[in-house]
């Protein structure tokens, strides 16, 4: 059973440009958890997806950034115009259902961005 | 607002001995506790859980303690290993009826080196 799959796992944009990171959650599971962790910090919660629904977003800043998960395919995570502050290791997480008894998210290994 | 605290940024151990990683929130209405494990440039695995409802709670080598007076929790590696140097970071998730979708707060992390 494969895990949690992420693309790229490094990608170089340069200021201005766009930022396309990718996740697939483990098979069978519908829920996916974005997080991001800058340098020296803890993970920090962006968004929740379910398919074709975003459930909470109240961690993805206002603007530039938006996230989807259709019903066919992974999920995405759009930087518009990225800056050097952009520049992290971006986790996707997925899980079974919410109502889980152990509520544990499964991660990827990660898409690193650096914005030059 | 720094909600799950991660005090110690590192820790040095020797093989053989406990190794005990503290987490402290401040947040009394989390209701599930988590440790993850970290190596560089992986993502974050599930090592172990807790629910608000219980005190202790052990895996193998891993026991998990929750003080909820204390809002305090800790994570016990015994004996500890050379495979076990990693970031360890601990991660609470709030109650529902707060309106919590099932994110997870990350502390900042700790550091371990198990030395041979």
């Amino acid at each position: 059973n494969a895990g949690v799959m992420q693309n790229p796992r490094h990608l170089v944009r340069r200021r201005g440009q766009e930022a396309r990171l990718r996740c697939s959650p483990m098979k069978g599971h519908s829920h996916v958890y974005w997080y991001r962790q800058l340098p020296e910090e803890g993970l920090k919660f962006m968004v929740y997806l379910q398919k074709e629904n975003i459930i909470d977003e109240s961690g993805m800043p206002k603007e530039r950034f938006s996230a989807e998960f259709p019903k066919e395919g992974p999920s995405i995570l759009r930087i518009q115009q990225v800056v050097r502050g952009d520049s992290a290791a971006y986790f996707c997480a997925s899980s079974p259902r919410y109502l889980r008894l152990s509520y544990e998210q499964y991660f990827g290994p990660g898409t690193r961005l650096t914005v030059t | 607002d720094q909600q799950v605290k991660q005090n110690s940024p590192s820790l040095s151990v020797q093989e053989g001995r406990i190794s005990i990683l503290n987490c402290d929130y401040t947040n009394s209405m989390f209701d599930y506790f988590l440790w993850y494990k970290k190596y560089p440039a992986e993502g974050p695995t599930f090592l172990i859980s807790i629910s608000s409802i219980k005190d202790k709670n052990e895996d193998g080598r891993f026991t998990v303690f929750l003080n909820k007076s204390a809002k305090h929790l800790s994570l016990h590696i015994v004996p500890s290993q050379p495979g076990d140097s990693a970031v360890y970071f601990c991660a609470a998730k709030g109650t529902s009826r707060q309106g919590n979708t099932g994110k997870l707060i990350f502390g900042q992390g700790t550091t371990l080196q198990v030395k041979p």
